[in-house]
């Protein structure tokens, strides 16, 4: 079975600033989706960012940018000129390429505070 | 559209009652699930469905049962509460698009069992 950790319970970052969130991950497969979470307090879950295991290149949305370590099994999250609306609870995510698009493995989640 | 729908918001039961929670998505979305949203564990998958009549178990399955008659509705049944089924719920649903699946989740539904 797979599993994502995420290792950071709490993180704070300065509004403008840049803050790296962390992910690893442990599966057997080649074929996989990663993905990055927000969930404000609203708990609205909102997609942030998608990798494909099969592509080298990192995925950026915006002030949004992964590090996909395929070897490493590591996905970590930047987050470029931090926003007071960034703060928010984020999870990382995997689905296995083998299987239906029902199923996702999460992370414990990462609680991201920025400070004026 | 207004995509994936959940009620009720907020639910008590007391122990030992039985209820449903509403799941309801307009997108035509064959693929929908159901999580579970625990302190310090993140989203667990409770059930899934890829489709009308085809359902099948999750990561944590027991004291839930699910039915999917139509495409736009996937019911969770609890049959009989217990406290540790106080949590918040999660449906979502998803499609391919982009060469992945696209999925949506709803709103939620905070559940506490006394």
């Amino acid at each position: 079975a797979q599993t994502v950790t995420q290792s950071q319970p709490e993180m704070s970052v300065q509004e403008a600033e840049t803050v790296t969130l962390s992910c690893t991950y442990d599966t057997s497969e080649s074929d996989y989706y990663l993905f990055w979470y927000k969930q404000p307090p609203s708990r609205q879950m909102i997609l942030v960012i998608r990798q494909e295991a099969y592509k080298q290149q990192n995925a950026t949305e915006n002030r949004f940018s992964v590090n996909f370590q395929k070897a490493a099994k590591s996905f970590s999250l930047k987050i470029s000129d931090s926003q007071l609306g960034d703060a928010a609870m984020y999870f990382c995510a995997y689905r296995s390429g083998e299987t239906s698009g029902s199923r996702l493995t999460f992370g414990e989640g990462t609680q991201l505070t920025v400070n004026p | 559209n207004a995509g994936v729908t959940q009620t009720p918001k907020f639910q008590v039961l007391k122990t030992g009652q039985s209820m449903t929670l509403q799941c309801a998505q307009d997108m035509n979305h064959e693929y929908m699930s159901w999580y579970r949203q625990d302190p310090g564990m993140g989203l667990r998958l409770i059930h899934y469905s890829v489709g009308a009549g085809i359902t099948d178990q999750g990561e944590v399955p027991n004291g839930y049962n699910v039915s999917r008659s139509t495409t736009e509705d996937f019911p969770l049944r609890l049959l009989s509460a217990a406290p540790s089924q106080t949590s918040v719920y999660f449906c979502a649903s998803s499609y391919w698009q982009g060469g992945a699946y696209e999925q949506y989740f709803g709103p939620g539904t905070r559940l506490t069992v006394t």
